[in-house]
């Protein structure tokens, strides 16, 4: 019940083009969605959050939407650039605990 | 403003030997978490720190301890060390009332050989 689902595991998309990264999970007690990014030899770093009484956020390129009845949530990055080249992670927590329940990941790569 | 800094960043050590690795949190962040990366298992939760308390803690055995001083700063220890335990650990501090923001350092990357 602690596991957060995410595919795929890999994604390759064209420059321009939108990603999009999907995660699932059981717990109902979670209710805070954050998504982070990472890159090669660095740590994680938050890229954008979403709290369930909201279903959807958006900031810049970067869109979070959130169904609450089917326990999904995903990540869309519009206009997808080279730069955007990273392992992505979705995440869960239960308000109030710094505890986070991590998906296994997606490694994004543009192509140029 | 400093982010988290971690120390050793890279280090080698052969099975049952003991290890500390220590972790800054940014200035101000009173909470200090600890997470294992691995590729197989991805990142797990090892502990959370506030106030010198620890307040959550992972599935993890009892080999692995962590402690938080007074200048909310953080050290893990991992003893009895198995081959399995070849992982990057991150440490993450964040403010009290954010959940789930957590601002990670770049890692301790420990080999066991």
């Amino acid at each position: 019940q602690q596991q957060v689902k995410q595919s795929p595991q890999s994604l390759i998309v064209q420059k321009g083009g939108i990603s999009i990264i999907n995660c699932a999970y059981e717990n109902t007690a979670f209710d805070y969605f954050p998504w982070y990014q990472q890159f090669p030899g660095k740590g994680p770093a938050l890229l954008i959050a979403i709290r369930p009484d909201v279903s959807e956020k958006k900031e810049g390129r970067f869109t979070i939407s959130f169904n609450k009845s089917a326990k999904q949530f995903s990540l869309h990055i519009m206009d997808s650039q080279p730069g955007d080249s990273a392992t992505y992670f979705c995440a869960a927590s239960v308000q109030g605990a710094q505890k986070l329940v991590f998906g296994q990941g997606t490694r994004l790569t543009i192509n140029p | 403003k400093a982010g988290v800094t971690q120390t050793p960043r890279y280090l080698i050590k052969t099975r049952g030997q003991q290890v500390t690795l220590s972790c800054s949190p940014i200035s101000g962040h009173r909470s200090v978490s600890w997470y294992q990366q691995t590729p197989g298992q991805g990142l797990q939760f090892l502990f959370e720190y506030f106030s010198e308390t620890q307040r959550n803690k992972g599935n993890f055995p009892g080999r692995f301890s962590g402690r938080q001083f007074s200048n909310s700063r953080s050290e893990m220890n991992v003893s009895t060390l198995e081959l399995g335990d070849s992982a990057l650990y991150l440490c993450a501090s964040s403010l009290v009332a954010s959940w789930g923001e957590l601002f990670f350092g770049e890692g301790s990357r420990l080999t066991v050989l």
